[in-house]
């Protein structure tokens, strides 16, 4: 049962346009939401989080913005540079019961951005 | 200061060696994780140690042993590996695991390790 989806594998994007990325989750119990962008054989970097009192926030380049009631959230990149090529996680938690601590992360969406 | 550090970078071991793996933060986090990422996946829990204690196991096989000998250090002890074990070990800290709403998980540069 994957709790967390990133249903676009990957995504292409012109330098100096917006990259959105998107991510759909069914565990009502998540309150708090993490993108983490990921390079080859390196650990995912924390690039933006967002919790559930909160349906947007903001960056520098990288918006976050949530939508409860659809259990939908998007990263919104502008505008995108060639150094945000990278696989980007969108990861979710829940800060009751037993399952604090752990973090349920999509299956990722690989970023292009070309020059 | 985010940095999480992890030693080896890369190792190579055979199904019957015994090695460990390490992690050290400095950002006075009271939660560290241990998880496993396969190529093209997300990465996979395996352990959380919360305040100096194991907090949670994903029932992960008993040839990995996790040990947290202080809030700044944590350990993966490796023995009698099979070949599926190759991975890459990712170690995360977080300010304390203990269900926090905005508790952030920032992770290390991983092991790289390849089982024979």
């Amino acid at each position: 049962d994957q709790q967390v989806k990133q249903n676009s594998p990957s995504l292409s994007v012109q330098e100096g346009r917006i990259s959105i990325l998107n991510c759909d989750y069914t565990n009502s119990m998540f309150d708090y939401f993490l993108w983490y962008k990921k390079y080859p054989a390196e650990g995912p970097t924390f690039l933006i989080s967002i919790s559930s009192i909160k349906d947007k926030n903001e960056d520098g380049r990288f918006t976050v913005f949530l939508n409860k009631s659809a259990k939908h959230l998007s990263l919104h990149i502008v505008p995108s540079q060639p150094g945000d090529s990278a696989v980007y996680f969108c990861a979710a938690s829940a800060s009751g019961g037993t399952s604090y601590g752990k973090l349920t992360f999509g299956q990722g969406t690989i970023l292009t951005v070309h020059p | 200061d985010t940095e999480v550090t992890q030693t080896p970078k890369h190792l190579v071991m055979g199904m019957t060696n015994k090695k460990s793996l390490k992690c050290e933060q400095h950002m006075g986090h009271r939660a560290m994780y241990w998880y496993k990422q396969k190529a093209k996946k997300p990465p996979e829990l395996m352990f959380v140690y919360s305040y100096e204690k194991l907090s949670i196991n994903e029932s992960v096989p008993s040839r990995f042993s996790p040990e947290c000998p202080n809030s700044s250090l944590l350990n993966l002890h490796l023995h009698a590996l099979q070949p599926e074990d190759s991975a890459l070990y990712l170690c995360a800290s977080s300010q304390d695991g203990a269900g926090s709403t905005t508790d952030t998980q920032y992770f290390g540069p991983g092991t790289r390790l390849t089982v024979l």
